[in-house]
């Protein structure tokens, strides 16, 4: 079945810089790749994806980049906020299988320093 | 998106007994719901795939007679863990996708269960 890893699991910076959140996966028929804000508590907040036809896709401040090759994708943050911190998770899903059994990765739990 | 509810939120139970946990997807026919287990400061553990209509499909290491998943109606899917115990104490979210032809998960609030 699927594996996702992802680094670091832990992350501190200072707020105005950016943030990279890398995830690799197994399963070379995953074809979908969410991202998830988690804050204590709470359910996960989907906040980029990424099918695998695309190579990045950016939506304000965050982008997601997918190298399929590679089976590597990563979380950009640009100009990060102390609303920021929170702990994100990657995943990898396959369609059509499974009825899109999502797979996540460990999480990294995002701090930005003021 | 679908709006998918659960209950209760939270719930404390004594060791031994049973709790059930609902979850409802509001307004989208869900013929596959996810449940999964998340323990504080662990990322979501997928524990079964539950279909309308027949059994749920347990992974690997889930006890199917631990976590009794009911998928009764393609609004409602239940789970209860019965004679529960406080290595249970979790996070227990329930998702639904828009139809396996999309991707896109959502997920119910989450259920804190605290075994004593």
């Amino acid at each position: 079945g699927e594996n996702v890893e992802q680094h670091p699991s832990t992350l501190s910076v200072q707020e105005g810089d950016s943030a990279v959140i890398k995830c690799t996966y197994s399963d070379s028929a995953s074809n979908y790749f969410p991202w998830y804000k988690q804050e204590l508590g709470k359910r996960p907040q989907l906040i980029i994806d990424i099918r695998s036809n695309v190579g990045e896709k950016k939506d304000q401040r965050i982008a997601v980049t997918l190298n399929k090759t590679a089976k590597h994708f990563s979380l950009h943050i640009t100009e990060t906020q102390p609303e920021d911190s929170a702990v994100y998770f990657c995943a990898a899903t396959a369609p059509y299988s499974s009825a899109s059994k999502i797979i996540f990765g460990s999480g990294t739990r995002l701090s930005i320093r003021p | 998106g679908a709006v998918v509810s659960q209950h209760p939120s939270r719930v404390i139970c004594k060791s031994g007994t049973s709790v059930k946990i609902e979850c409802r997807s509001l307004d989208f026919q869900a013929t596959t719901m996810f449940w999964y287990r998340q323990f504080p400061k662990k990322s979501l553990m997928l524990m079964a795939t539950s279909n309308e209509g027949s059994k749920a499909t347990y992974e690997q290491g889930v006890e199917k007679d631990k976590f009794l998943i009911n998928h009764a109606s393609l609004t409602l899917s239940t789970l209860t863990v019965t004679s529960a115990h406080p290595e249970d104490s979790s996070f227990y979210i329930c998702s639904t996708g828009a139809g396996i032809a999309y991707n896109e998960q959502f997920f119910g609030p989450g259920t804190r269960l605290t075994v004593l």
